[in-house]
Order: structure tokens, then sequence, then C-alpha cells
């Protein structure tokens, strides 16, 4: 079975650019999660989708982020225009219940100049 | 508000047993997660804890008390491999939205 993919691995984008993560959950997992790691600091909810609905985005920093899920599939989440303090590392994960543990992706290493 | 503490940095010795902290005042709880990172990879299961108790997984074991707010990793007969940051998390809600700590960087030496 297929884990989490995340694409891309790494981008790096000058400040007021757009750029937008991709993330392809565990097939039939309904539960899609984002998180983020900024440098030195622990990693932090984003949002959580339910199939396509926005279950919780009580995370999201700011109306620069968006976040999508058409279809209930992949997700995207778009940063327009980045700034320097979104660099980090952005993880997804999907679970699907009753298992309890999210399952994480690599994760996108994005540097804003 | 949510906090999660545990120690920045353990080392240990090829053979040897570690213990990792981690205690948690969070609003809710629904379960504490151990997770394993390696540098660059994504974080990986290794254990789950909604009651008080021990549970045993091959080498590794964790450890939860609710009532103190205070659970352990225990990795026994350390290996090379086991060298990277172990992540405690702790679920508040019915999702398995996570808030996390800073990890514990470990490194094993020979």
């Amino acid at each position: 079975e297929a884990g989490v993919t995340q694409f891309p691995s790494h981008s790096v984008i000058e400040k007021g650019q757009t750029v937008t993560l991709r993330c392809d959950p565990i097939s039939g997992h309904d539960n899609l999660y984002w998180y983020r790691r900024v440098m030195g600091k622990e990693i932090k909810f984003l949002l959580h989708f339910v199939k396509e609905s926005k279950q919780d985005e009580s995370g999201m920093p700011n109306n620069r982020f968006l976040a999508e899920r058409t279809g209930g599939t992949y997700s995207t989440l778009k940063v327009q225009p980045a700034e320097l303090e979104d660099s980090g590392v952005y993880f997804c994960a999907s679970s699907q219940g009753p298992v309890p543990q999210p399952f994480f992706g690599p994760g996108t290493r994005l540097t804003v100049l | 508000g949510q906090n999660i503490d545990q120690p920045t940095e353990m080392t240990a010795t090829e053979g040897a047993i570690v213990q990792i902290n981690c205690t948690y005042q969070t609003s809710g709880f629904n379960g504490l997660f151990w997770y394993q990172q390696h540098a660059g990879e994504a974080p990986t299961f290794l254990s789950y804890n909604v009651l008080d108790g021990l549970e045993e997984k091959g080498r590794f074991s964790s450890f939860l008390s609710r009532s103190k707010g205070y659970s352990y990793l225990l990795l026994k007969e350390l290996q090379m491999k086991d060298s990277a940051s172990y992540l405690c998390a702790v679920r508040d809600g019915g999702y398995s939205t996570l808030t996390f700590g800073k990890g514990t960087m470990l490194l094993v030496s020979p």
C-alpha cells in the first residue's frame, strides 16, 4: 500500500510569489491533515479535511493560505503571496477511523527568500 | 493553552536502554502518540496510549499516566539506526488532530 505522498519535496521561491503544495493521502482515507514545522519550533496543526469538507481550519495562520480538497482525494495548499516567515516544512497526514494514528508524508520544505 | 514538554536532546550507547519523557497540559485528552522521525523523512508512528499503563511493542514500550499528564517512551537494546527525533503528540478531540512537542533528538553512539 502506498503511503502519503507530497509534491514537491523542496521549493525555493521569492517573497511575494505564489506556491502550491500537493498532498496525496493513502487511498481510501477520508481524513486529511496539514501541519507545518517552522525552524526551531514544534510541528503545528493547520487544518483538517473530512473528505472534501473543511472540518477544522483553526490553525491556518492567515488568509494568504488556501487549502482545497476537491473530490475528496488529493489536497493542495496554496500560499499567496508568500512571506519570509512562511518558510518551513509542510507535512500532510491522513487517517481513517477507527485507526487513530495519522500517517504522515515526508513533507515539503519551503524556503522563501 | 496546550503545552507539551520533552527533553531537547539525549545521548545513549548502542545496546543500552533509554527513556524519553513527555509531560503534557492540554485542554482535552483522547490519546497520546509517539512518532520517530529521521532527518528529511516522514514521522513514523511508534505507539499510541489512551488508557493508563504500559504498551509494549518489540524493543519499544510506551507508558501513560493520565492523572499526572505524563508519558515515556522506552527503547531497549539500542541500535545505531535508532538515532532520530522522537515526537510526543496529544490528541484532544475525536479526530486525529495532534498537538506536538518539539521532539527529542536521540543520538546513539557505538
